[in-house]
C-alpha cells in the first residue's frame, strides 16, 4: 500500500485565495482525520471522518475552513479565503478503525503558505 | 476538556546521553501511543501501551505506561543522532470516539 497521499506537498497562495488540500486515505480505512501543524500550536484536530460521514468537526478554525469526503478514498480541506495566520502544514491521516488502539497513519502533510 | 501533555517541550543533549520525556493525561486512557516525527517530517507511530504498568522496549528506547494509566514516560538509552525529532504520546478521547488527543511534543536535539 503508498499510504496516505496528501496533495499538493506544498502551496504558496495569496491572501484571499482559495486553497484546496486533497487526501487519499488507505484503502479499507474508514477513520479519516484533517491535523494542523504550527510551532505556536502543535498538531491539532480539525476534523475527522467515520464512513466518509463528518463526526467532529470542532477543530475547524471558523466558516472559512471546509472539509468533505464524497467517498471512501477521497477527501478535500478548503480554505475560502485564506489567511496568512492559515500558513501552516496540514496532514491527513487515517485508521483501520475507531476502535481504541488503532494508530494513525500519516501523509507527508501538505505546508502551505499564504502571502 | 480533555487533554495530554508533554514535558518537556525541548531537550538538548549530547549524542551518548540518554533521553526522557514524560506524558501526563488529565484523565485515564485506555491506551496510549507514541509517534514520533523527524524533522521536515509527519509523525510516524512507534508503539502503543495498553496495560497497566505496561513496559516495552524498541532497541534503545523504553516506552512506559503508568500504573493509573495517566502518564507515560518514553526513554532512549545512549542518544544518536538519528534519534533527532519530535516525540509526540497521544491518548484516544473518552467515549471512544477514534478521536486521538496528541500531547505537544518533546522535541530532541542530538549534538554530535
Amino acid at each position: 500500500d503508498a499510504g496516505v497521499i496528501q496533495s499538493p506537498r506544498h502551496e504558496v497562495t495569496e491572501m484571499g485565495q482559495e486553497v484546496t488540500l486533497r487526501c487519499k486515505p488507505i484503502s479499507g480505512h474508514d477513520y479519516l482525520f484533517w491535523y494542523r501543524q504550527t510551532m505556536m500550536r502543535g498538531l491539532e484536530l480539525l476534523i475527522y471522518f467515520n464512513n466518509n460521514v463528518p463526526i467532529d468537526d470542532s477543530g475547524m478554525p471558523e466558516d472559512r475552513f471546509s472539509a468533505k469526503m464524497p467517498n471512501a478514498s477521497f477527501s478535500t480541506l478548503k480554505i475560502q479565503p485564506s489567511e496568512p495566520r492559515d500558513s501552516a502544514v496540514y496532514f491527513c491521516a487515517s485508521s483501520r478503525t475507531g476502535a481504541v488502539g488503532t494508530e494513525a497513519f500519516f501523509g507527508q502533510g501538505t505546508r502551505l503558505t499564504v502571502v | 476538556g480533555q487533554q495530554v501533555m508533554q514535558i518537556p517541550q525541548y531537550q538538548h543533549v549530547q549524542e551518548g546521553e540518554d533521553f526522557t520525556t514524560y506524558c501526563n493525561s488529565s484523565t485515564t486512557l485506555s491506551n496510549i501511543q507514541w509517534y514520533k516525527q523527524r524533522p521536515g517530517g509527519h509523525p510516524v507511530f512507534l508503539i502503543q501501551l495498553v496495560k497497566s504498568g505496561e513496559v516495552k522496549k524498541q532497541k534503545r528506547l523504553t516506552f512506559q505506561f503508568g500504573e493509573a494509566k495517566k502518564n507515560s514516560s518514553l526513554h532512549i538509552t545512549a542518544t544518536q543522532t538519528t534519534d533527532v525529532g519530535t516525540y509526540f504520546c497521544a491518548g484516544p478521547r473518552s467515549g471512544n470516539t477514534g478521536k486521538l488527543i496528541f500531547g505537544q511534543g518533546t522535541t530532541l536535539q542530538v549534538k554530535p
